[in-house]
């Protein structure tokens, strides 16, 4: 089983929708929990950090934890073509231990 | 603030033959991260550095690659020899001071390997 599972999609929705993106895991150590994004021959950028459970809103952009159920969302409000991407969730243990990442999800939003 | 700089940003060579990237982390980050992303699969660790000490580098095939951070600031990734699944985008990575876990990653633009 790998650490952290991720739906690879595509996911294709149109301008203004609201978008959904999840990851599983399986390590009930991982404390902190992160969003990147990642644009077509580019590095990935930060979005989102949250530590422990809750939510965390910035902008269109929402986190959410649920450590009881080992599943984290990333939710994209009003969503514009410019958020086509991958979408890359992370955590950690902390404490030095390495990060994990999923495989990523592809996103296409259409004009 | 300049972000974590990475050279070359793309390479082409033949199996069996060597190569080496470059990284230049932010200024005043102590960690510093190696990581491989295959085509349509997230970053895998290959190797962590806290200022010039290995923290992990439980991934890092051995045999082949080897990484250094000299003075706790660049650091220089090599693959030698290099097989045809090594090609891949190298990214590397570095956090502000603090716990490792709890600070988050900037990433660099990667350097896009192809193994012919």
């Amino acid at each position: 089983q790998k650490e952290v599972e991720q739906d690879p999609g595509p996911l294709s929705v149109p301008e203004g929708a609201i978008v959904s993106l999840n990851c599983t895991y399986s390590n009930s150590a991982f404390q902190y929990f992160m969003w990147y994004r990642q644009y077509s021959r580019k590095g990935p950028e930060l979005l989102m950090y949250t530590y422990s459970s809750g939510n965390k809103e910035d902008g269109r952009f929402t986190a959410q934890v649920d450590k009881s159920s080992k599943y984290i969302s990333l939710f994209i409000r009003d969503s514009q073509p410019s958020d086509s991407a991958t979408y890359l969730c992370a955590m950690s243990g902390g404490n030095f231990n390495k990060f994990y990442f999923g495989s990523g999800t592809k996103l296409n939003v259409k004009p | 603030e300049a972000g974590v700089a990475q050279s070359p940003r793309y390479k082409i060579i033949e199996k069996r033959q060597s190569v080496a990237f470059w990284c230049n982390p932010i200024s005043g980050h102590a960690t510093l991260y190696w990581y491989q992303q295959i085509l349509g699969q997230g970053p895998k660790l290959l190797i962590q550095f806290q200022n010039n000490g290995v923290v992990d580098d439980s991934q890092l095939p051995k045999d082949r690659f080897s990484a250094e951070r000299l003075k706790g600031v660049d650091s220089t990734l090599k693959i030698q020899p290099a097989k045809l699944e090594d090609s891949a985008v190298y990214l590397c990575a570095s956090s502000p001071p603090g716990l490792a876990g709890s600070d988050t990653q900037y990433f660099g633009p990667g350097t896009r390997l192809t193994v012919l």
